[in-house]
């Protein structure tokens, strides 16, 4: 059982440089999101998607952009990477929709680093 | 903006001691959850608790909800080195899932 799929798994960039991490669910759930991680602050929420077609903003969605492709799949664009923006990334997804939240099912995490 | 605060930050322990992590807000929360994520790995829900007062146990993890669904306890029994990992609260506030700012823990044998 796959679950959700991130990759890359580790990435370096120089700032000003482009990158998209892409994420696949195999549960056939409706909600997909993404996530970042940085030391004594849990996880973040950047951006959202309640069903295929819609995206929304979360906590922290500044430098970011998202395309939800299909009901699989969830990328996660930096179109000029910034220092501020090496953390660890994980995607997850849920049976529910954001507004009733269920268990959410995380991948392994994309680890970049903004040079 | 709704935060939940953990403590301690860090704990450092012996195998076979018990331990409590606390997880506290202001805000009132619907349901609180509780993930526990190891190294290199994304966190997985050990439990969801929806009622003000309640208390779920899972082996030796005990886990409570405040009577007035603001804070969270988690209690562990004799720990483990397997209970190592980084323990993560969720609470579910307004059309949002807020993360504390977890618990890292360690067991040592």
């Amino acid at each position: 059982n796959a679950g959700v799929t991130q990759t890359p798994k580790f990435q370096v960039l120089k700032t000003g440089q482009s990158m998209t991490l892409q994420c696949a669910q195999d549960m056939n759930h409706n909600s997909m999101y993404w996530y970042r991680q940085d030391p004594g602050m849990g996880l973040r929420l950047i951006y959202y998607s309640a069903s295929e077609g819609t995206t929304d903003k979360g906590e922290v969605p500044n430098g970011y952009n998202v395309s939800r492709l299909n009901k699989r799949e969830f990328s996660l664009r930096l179109e000029s990477a910034a220092p501020s923006q090496t953390s660890v990334y994980f995607c997850a997804s849920s049976e529910h929709t954001r507004y009733n939240t269920g268990e959410l099912f995380f991948g392994e995490g994309s680890r970049l680093t903004v040079l | 903006t709704q935060l939940l605060e953990q403590s301690p930050q860090f704990l450092s322990i012996q195998e076979g001691e018990n331990l409590t992590v606390y997880c506290n807000s202001s805000s009132v929360f619907s349901s609180l959850q509780w993930y526990r994520q190891e190294p290199g790995e994304g966190p997985v829900l050990l439990v969801t608790v929806v009622t003000g007062g309640e208390v779920k146990k899972l082996k030796r993890l005990t886990f409570q909800f405040g009577d007035a669904r603001k804070d969270s306890s988690l209690h562990i029994t004799a720990a483990q080195p397997g209970d190592t990992g980084l323990y993560l609260c969720a609470g579910l506030g307004f059309q949002k899932l807020v993360f504390g700012t977890g618990t890292r823990l360690l067991v040592s044998p």
